[in-house]
């Protein structure tokens, strides 16, 4: 497709389930990232794919998030033993450029998640 | 400290107005700075890409002080389809350089 595709649109998982979230990015986009939002707050960073290099991990907010992206291109957000304080929208998006330079980021609709 | 600070609002102003938005950034190494603009319940969309010797796109001014870290963005006569949440955004980093978000600065353009 054109544009950045996240799958599913929207995820209802009780407390205590696993749950994985996919992004397709742009074709040829080097960076991916993965952002989290809650109702009424801004973007919060979790990972950061960028090209070949090791993936910048740093807003991973526990050990139950974990994020691969498989041949440069798709990606999938694994939440295990979700907690409902999980509950949010997650955004995948994806840039041409990774590294210092510029780069406007293309967004997914995202993948509402709701923990029972 | 947040990387990225900006005022939650909400702006409530009438149309025809002018508006002007702030954001600081802690990270004096940051090196590439954008607005984005996100209506409810959507997805981020960029507006403009914040250059050090600042950029106009029509109704919107965007600026850069890098001695002082912020940016802002100026919105003149403002419409009410300007309804939306205004992000900023900064790409900075050692080792990476990771686009960090302001929590965004919601604005209601009213009639």
């Amino acid at each position: 497709g054109a544009g950045v595709s996240q799958s599913p649109s929207n995820k209802v998982t009780e407390k205590g389930k696993d749950v994985e979230l996919r992004c397709d990015p742009i074709s040829g986009h080097t960076a991916l990232y993965w952002y989290r939002q809650s109702l009424g707050q801004g973007l919060e960073f979790l990972i950061y794919f960028q090209g070949n290099s090791a993936p910048d991990k740093s807003g991973l907010p526990s050990d139950r998030f974990s994020a691969e992206r498989t041949g440069g291109s798709v990606s999938t957000l694994t939440i295990q033993r979700t907690q409902q304080e999980d509950s949010a929208v997650y955004l995948c998006a994806s840039s041409l450029l990774a590294g210092a330079g510029g780069g406007e980021l293309f967004f997914g609709e995202g993948s509402r998640l709701t923990v029972l | 400290r947040k990387e990225v600070e900006q005022d939650p609002g909400p702006f409530n102003v009438p149309e025809g107005a002018t508006v002007a938005f702030n954001c600081t950034y802690s990270n004096s190494a940051s090196q590439s700075f954008f607005w984005y603009r996100q209506d409810c319940r959507k997805e981020p969309k960029l507006l403009m890409s914040v250059y050090s010797s600042g950029n106009e796109d029509g109704r919107f001014t965007a600026q850069l002080n890098r001695a002082s870290q912020y940016i802002s963005l100026l919105i003149r006569d403002s419409k009410l389809s300007d309804s939306a949440t205004y992000l900023c955004a900064v790409k900075s980093g050692t080792g990476g350089f990771k686009t960090i978000f302001g929590a965004g600065t919601r604005l209601f353009v009213k009639a």
